[in-house]
């Protein structure tokens, strides 16, 4: 099976501030899918932003930017210019085919006023 | 209705006793999935859906069994119920096909405890 790494279990980051959340996986596929999910207290799950493995661009929405490194797969969350509303559990997902989506452990984000 | 809805949104059941988690979506999005997410583990896939008629097991479908007879509903069933496994279940969808992988769209989710 792939696996999906999340080294940090938790995170905070001042208001306004930006944070970076990590995200590795393993795969030998050269073509995959790999997203960020965003998990508020309501449980509800949202997507963040979404990048083709095919694409050397790096993924932009508003204030959310990836920092995709194929080589050495990983794949970081940028969230500049934090908000109270940004607390909450994200999760870094792989996918090769659509059939089956691969999750990170989470990581719990904390936005301090 | 508006994307995916489950039920109930919680449930606590006897051990041994037989359970399904409802899911409807109405995207007609062709593939459905079934995660179980718990503290420390994240989601995990216990079967999926690529289109009405078809299933396949995920990560974890011990104990699970799901059917998909149309495009819109795709249930999970839990034949004996055991402790193991309470938790936060999700349905997701999707309109992915072969060649264009797009994200999913999940449910609110069901909190299952099993005593």
């Amino acid at each position: 099976a792939q696996t999906v790494t999340q080294s940090q279990p938790e995170m905070s980051v001042q208001e306004a501030e930006t944070v970076t959340l990590s995200c590795t996986y393993d795969t030998s596929e050269s073509d995959y899918y790999l997203f960020w999910y965003k998990q508020p207290p309501s449980r509800q799950m949202i997507l963040v932003i979404r990048q083709e493995a095919y694409k050397q661009q790096n993924a932009t929405e508003n204030r959310f930017s990836v920092n995709f490194q194929k080589a050495a797969k990983s794949f970081s969350l940028k969230i500049s210019d934090s908000q109270l509303g940004d607390a909450a559990m994200y999760f870094c997902a792989y996918t090769l085919t659509g059939n089956q989506f691969y999750f990170g452990t989470g990581t719990s984000l904390t936005v301090i006023p | 209705i508006a994307g995916i809805t489950q039920a109930p949104t919680s449930q606590i059941l006897a051990a041994g006793r037989r359970m399904t988690l409802r899911c409807t979506q109405d995207m007609r999005h062709n593939a459905m999935y079934w995660y179980r997410q718990d503290l420390g583990l994240g989601l995990r896939l216990i079967h999926y859906s690529n289109t009405a008629g078809t299933t396949g097991k995920g990560e974890v479908p011990d104990g699970y069994s799901v059917s998909r007879a149309n495009t819109d509903d795709f249930p999970l069933t839990l034949a004996s119920a055991v402790p193991s496994q309470t938790s936060v279940y999700f349905c997701a969808s999707s309109d992915s096909v072969t060649t264009i992988v797009r994200e999913q769209f999940f449910g609110p989710g069901t909190r299952l405890t099993v005593l």
